[in-house]
């Protein structure tokens, strides 16, 4: 089956810096990538998304971009802001006829300090 | 609350006893699924549904059961052979087959005490 590793397991960023979080995936048939913010004690939002055709999504201050060859894909925040300060989950799945069962990361403590 | 809700969120169980978790959608969505996480750890797949009626094991469900009787419910029952229950778990649903996000669950918390 497909098995997610995200690297750091910890991030800690000045207030206005970028932060950047990377997933491996194994399944070369993985064609579906979200990125989760979960903070304290809430429920993981989808904050953005990658499918396999496109090799990078801007959204505002996030982005995330996919290396289909190498089967990695990263998230970038720009000018953090401490509200940005969460744990954020990669996940991958193959979509289509297999369901859209998702495999996720380790996950990664983002801390912007201001 | 975000079209899906579980019930209840904090739940305490006695050593041999089985407990069931709650998980309602008014989503409309085909698909569901069930999520362990632990302190400091990703989310591990428990069971998912992809239709009602049908149901498949995801990579940690032992010690656990699940029913797929209605399109908007998706309970899970945790039973006296999961021998570390203690976690909080998240129930998410999607649109099904084609690749989407989840809209996640609030959670509920389970302690063995």
């Amino acid at each position: 089956g497909e098995n997610v590793e995200q690297h750091p397991s910890t991030l800690s960023v000045q207030e206005g810096d970028s932060a950047v979080i990377k997933c491996t995936y194994s399944d070369s048939a993985s064609n579906y990538f979200p990125w989760y913010k979960q903070e304290l004690g809430k429920r993981p939002q989808l904050i953005i998304d990658i499918r396999s055709n496109v090799g990078e999504k801007k959204d505002q201050r996030i982005a995330v971009t996919l290396n289909k060859t190498a089967k990695h894909f990263s998230l970038h925040i720009t000018e953090t802001q401490p509200e940005d300060s969460a744990v954020y989950f990669c996940a991958a799945s193959r979509g289509g006829a297999a369901g859209n069962k998702l495999t996720f990361g380790g996950g990664t403590r983002v801390l912007v300090k201001p | 609350d975000g079209g899906i809700t579980q019930s209840p969120k904090y739940l305490f169980r006695k050593e041999g006893q089985n407990v069931t978790l709650s998980c309602e959608q008014n989503l409309n969505h085909d698909a569901m699924y069930w999520y362990r996480q632990d302190p400091g750890q990703g989310l591990r797949l428990i069971y998912y549904s992809q239709i009602v009626n049908d149901f498949q094991k995801g990579d940690i469900a032992e010690g656990y059961s699940v029913s797929r009787e209605k399109k908007e419910s998706f309970p899970l029952t945790v039973t006296s052979a999961q021998k570390n229950p203690t976690a909080f778990y998240l129930c998410a649903s999607s649109i099904g087959a084609g690749g989407n996000g989840y809209t996640f669950g609030s959670g509920t918390r389970l302690t063995v005490v």
